[in-house]
């Protein structure tokens, strides 16, 4: 149950666009459509930005896109603004039944 | 709305045992797998376990398996997680989070922390 691998930190200008990307295994990411992004920021519980590889819940902005190719998973923010300087998993379920976090990437909008 | 709200927490000694709750509303909580999820400080968050909609399949991380244990009561819509030989590694903001209709994290509360001390 080795952790997803993402990049540790990615930053952007606002208005830019930024991808984090979300590795795992043939026995995770690459097996299920059931490939999950949540947005942290500092002191607050995760919320859900994507769910099932690329679909947005209602309410989160059209900003945020995934998709998936093989074992990896990627998250994609266009139009930068402030307030998506946060953190940033990506989640997904394994053949095993269980879920597996990636190591999270922290956003800094320059 | 859905509503997660866990309890529980504190500060405990290295060794005790911790039963942690989260109170549920807002959803039909038998019908959906919940799970707990923890986050030590300055840290990412981390898988523990997850239970099915009636509570007849739990699974677990390997790093809590034996020691950690998921149940729920869906006639008190309440999930809960019990401790054993607590570390200091156990220290962590600990979530309860629900399922969508598949097999994915929708919602989370707003966590309850638990400090083990030597």
């Amino acid at each position: 149950q080795s952790a997803l691998t993402q990049p540790a930190s990615v930053s952007g200008s606002p208005g830019q666009s930024i991808a984090i990307s979300c590795t795992g295994t043939s026995s995770d990411v690459g097996a299920y459509d059931y490939v999950s992004w949540y947005q942290q920021h500092p002191g607050k519980a995760p919320k859900l930005l994507i769910y099932g590889v690329s679909n947005r819940p209602s309410g989160v902005s059209d900003r945020f896109s995934g998709s998936k190719s093989g074992n990896t998973a990627s998250l994609t923010i266009s139009g930068l603004q402030a307030e998506d300087e946060a953190d940033y998993y990506c989640c997904s379920y394994t053949s095993s039944v269980t879920r597996v976090f990636g190591g999270g990437t922290k956003l800094t909008v320059l | 709305q859905v509503q997660l709200v866990e309890s529980g927490g504190g500060v405990v000694q290295s060794g005790r045992s911790l039963r942690l709750s989260c109170t549920a509303s807002g959803f039909t909580f038998s019908a959906r797998g919940m799970h707990w999820v923890r986050q030590a400080p300055g840290k990412g968050l981390e898988w523990l376990a997850v239970t099915s909609y009636d509570g007849s399949e739990k699974y677990y991380a390997d790093s809590v398996k034996g020691r950690f244990t998921i149940s729920r009561d869906n006639s008190k819509n309440t999930l809960y997680l019990q401790i054993n030989s607590l570390r200091a590694e156990d220290t962590a903001v600990y979530y309860c989070a629900k399922d969508t209709t598949t097999p994915q994290i929708d919602y989370w509360g707003q966590g309850t922390l638990v400090t083990v001390s030597s």
